[in-house]
């Protein structure tokens, strides 16, 4: 059993619709990252959180530090938010476990 | 524009050779990563550096070398004692435990 698991696996959706990517981990940590990755393979950070919750434009990002449970969500999902999503914890940035990834496809 | 640089893209190595994969930045960072992503797993950490001088191993370091003797730059050497290199290689920075990413670099086996 990986220490960070993502769900789901795969995911399709509809231009607009709302969409939810779960992150569980059974490690202690001290922050959850989420992470974007395109097609060509760079990675870009979205959030870094240790609780609550955060928002940046259509994306929010909630953790439960109890439940050891993070979610990400994309409000009003558009195609160009096609990606390969990630979550990694940890504690200092050279302990991080990362997930395999949640492959996003919004179609028109 | 600040960030980190990779490169080539693309990379092919023969048997018995080493190669070396760039990594440039710009931001100023101390922290520098490097990571091996396979397909359907996690990114691995294979080393990294939090000073100049000065590098430690990850959790993948077998196989590979590196070295920090720039602020700025921070190569990975994949050497022939690597028997499966073939992977998506991302180089990233820290700062604040925010990571930076490179775009990476595809290395496969002629």
């Amino acid at each position: 059993k990986n220490e960070v698991e993502q769900s789901p696996q795969n995911l399709t959706a509809q231009e607009g619709e709302f969409i939810t990517i779960n992150c569980s981990y059974s490690v202690g940590i001290s922050a959850l990252h989420w992470l974007q990755q395109h097609p060509g393979g760079g990675i870009v950070s979205l959030f870094m959180l240790s609780s609550g919750k955060k928002k940046h434009g259509r994306l929010i990002a909630t953790i439960n530090i109890q439940e050891k449970h993070s979610s990400l969500h994309i409000t009003a999902s558009h195609p160009r938010d096609s990606a390969v999503y990630i979550c990694a914890g940890g504690g200092a940035t050279n302990k991080l476990i990362f997930g395999t990834g949640t492959l996003l496809a919004v179609q028109p | 524009d600040g960030g980190i640089t990779q490169s080539p893209k693309y990379l092919f190595r023969k048997e018995g050779q080493n190669v070396t994969l760039s990594c440039e930045q710009n931001l100023n960072h101390d922290a520098m990563y490097w990571y091996r992503q396979d397909p359907g797993q996690g990114l691995r950490l294979i080393y990294y550096s939090q000073i100049v001088n000065d590098f430690q191993k990850g959790d993948i370091a077998e196989g590979y070398s590196v070295s920090r003797e720039k602020k700025e730059s921070f190569p990975l050497t994949v050497t022939s004692a690597q028997k499966n290199p073939t992977a998506f290689y991302l180089c990233a920075s820290s700062f604040n435990e925010k990571l930076f990413f490179g775009s990476g670099t595809q290395l496969s086996v002629l």
